[in-house]
């Protein structure tokens, strides 16, 4: 198993262009999120997804847009970027484990953009 | 405003020292997690801690979840190299908040 990929690993932007960033996980996991890091800040969610053609807002959600038309891929878009989304994108999957109210998060290995 | 707080930020020791490092938040969790992170991969679970008191070692990591359940820690016994990594802590509500993190250089 492949776990959780993203596509592509770097990313170079000028203001105002758009790009799609990729999520995949192939552990049949309904629970998706999409997480930016930047230094001394830790991780913040940006969205996230409960299940197949569902989306929702996580804590820094503007500027990004997301779909989840299959089950295994959630994409990022970013409309028109700017230089502060220079950053780290994580992208994470996991299954929700009932009884213990705790989740195992999978994360990808990261897509780091920059947009100059 | 980080709802989790780590500290210290930056902790370098020298191999075989032993090393703890704090997660505090206002917030009650109904559990908290641990992940390491090394450089250009992403972070990676190391224990989930649910109940208040509790205390769960790894090998040479020991977890503890304060009995409020707003507080953990990790202490690792004579670290080693390979221990070097980001430490993050992350608290459960219906999703997960993560701390800013602990960057910890072990030297050999």
């Amino acid at each position: 198993n492949a776990g959780v990929t993203q596509t592509p690993k770097f990313r170079v932007l000028k203001t105002g262009q758009s790009m799609t960033l990729l999520c995949a996980q192939d552990m049949n996991h309904e629970y998706m999120y999409w997480y930016r890091q930047d230094p001394g800040m830790g991780l913040r969610l940006i969205h996230y997804s409960v299940g197949e053609g569902t989306t929702a807002k996580g804590e820094v959600p503007d500027g990004y847009n997301v779909s989840r038309l299959k089950k295994q891929n959630f994409l990022l878009g970013l409309e028109s970027a700017a230089p502060s989304q220079t950053s780290v994108y994580f992208c994470a999957s996991s299954s929700w484990t009932s009884g213990s109210g705790a989740d195992t998060q999978y994360f990808g290995p990261g897509t780091r953009l920059t947009v100059l | 405003t980080q709802l989790l707080e780590q500290s210290p930020q930056f902790l370098s020791i020298q191999e075989g020292e032993n090393l703890t490092v704090y997660c505090n938040s206002s917030s009650v969790f109904s559990s908290l997690q641990w992940y390491r992170q090394e450089p250009g991969e992403g972070p990676v679970l190391l224990v989930t801690v649910v109940t208040g008191g509790e205390v769960k070692k790894l090998k040479r990591l020991t977890f503890q979840f304060g009995d409020a359940r707003k507080d953990s820690s990790l202490h690792i016994t004579a670290a080693q190299p390979g221990d070097t990594g980001l430490y993050l802590c992350a608290g459960i509500d219906y999703k997960l908040s993560f701390g800013a993190g602990t960057t910890v250089t072990v030297r050999a």
